[in-house]
C-alpha cells in the first residue's frame, strides 16, 4: 500500500529556477495538500485543494502555484526558486471532512543555492 | 501569537520515566485535535486523536481543556522508541495547523 508518493526525495535548485514536486495518493482521498517544514516553524500549509478541480491558498501561498491534475494528483511549482524556499515539503492527503487523518508523503527535501 | 503553540523541549528523560508535553492553540472554534509523532528526517504519522473527554492508547493519554485551550499528552513508562519529535495539531477552519513540535529523547 503506497499511501502518499512524492517525488523527487532530493534536489538542488540555482535561484530563478523553476521546477515542479509531483505528488500521488492512492487512498481515494478528496483533500490534498502541501505543506513546507522549516526548523522552528512547525509545519505551514501553502495550498490545499478540498476536491479535484479545486484549490485554496493557505498560509504560506506566495512563490508557488499548484494543479490538482486529478483526484490522485497534486502538484507544487515553483516558478523561480529563491533562498528562502530552501525547505522539507510535504504532500499529504485525507478523507474530505473535519478530523479526518492526514497522511504525509516522506517528504522532498529542497535546497536552493 | 502563534495558531498552535509547543515548549520545543528537549525533554531528555530516562526509561521508564513519565513525561507530560502541553500545547496551547488560539482559535477557541477548533474541533478537532491530534498528536502526531515525527521521527528524524521521517514524515509524521498520527500517534493519536485528543477527545474532549480524554483518551487512553497503552502508554499514552491524551487531554483536552477547552476552557484553557490546550491539550497534553503525557507517555508513561518511557522507551527508548518513543524518542522522536512530538506535533501538537489542531483542526483550523479548512486545514490543520501544527505546532513547531517537543522532541523528546529517552535515555537508557
Amino acid at each position: 500500500n503506497a499511501g502518499v508518493t512524492q517525488t523527487p526525495k532530493f534536489q538542488v535548485l540555482k535561484t530563478g529556477q523553476s521546477m515542479t514536486l509531483q505528488c500521488a495518493q492512492d487512498m481515494n482521498h478528496n483533500s490534498m495538500y502541501w505543506y513546507r517544514q522549516d526548523p522552528g516553524m512547525g509545519l505551514r500549509l501553502i495550498y490545499y485543494s478540498a476536491s479535484e478541480g479545486t484549490t485554496d491558498k493557505g498560509e504560506v501561498p506566495n512563490g508557488y502555484n499548484v494543479s490538482r491534475l486529478n483526484k490522485r494528483e497534486f502538484s507544487l511549482r515553483l516558478e523561480s526558486a529563491a533562498p528562502s524556499q530552501t525547505s522539507v515539503y510535504f504532500c499529504a492527503s485525507s478523507a474530505q471532512g473535519a478530523g479526518n487523518t492526514i497522511y504525509f508523503g516522506e517528504g522532498s527535501w529542497l535546497t536552493v543555492v | 501569537r502563534k495558531e498552535v503553540e509547543q515548549d520545543p523541549g528537549p525533554f531528555n528523560v530516562p526509561e521508564g520515566a513519565t513525561v507530560a508535553f502541553n500545547c496551547t492553540y488560539s482559535n477557541s472554534a477548533s474541533q478537532s485535535f491530534f498528536w502526531y509523532r515525527q521521527d528524524c528526517r521521517k514524515e509524521p504519522k498520527l500517534l493519536m486523536s485528543v477527545y474532549s473527554s480524554g483518551n487512553e492508547d497503552g502508554r499514552f493519554t491524551a487531554q483536552l481543556n477547552r476552557a484553557s485551550q490546550y491539550i497534553s499528552l503525557l507517555i508513561r513508562d518511557s522507551k527508548l522508541s518513543d524518542s522522536a519529535t512530538y506535533l501538537c495539531v489542531v483542526n483550523g477552519f479548512n486545514d490543520m495547523r501544527f505546532g513547531a513540535g517537543t522532541r523528546l529523547t529517552v535515555k537508557p
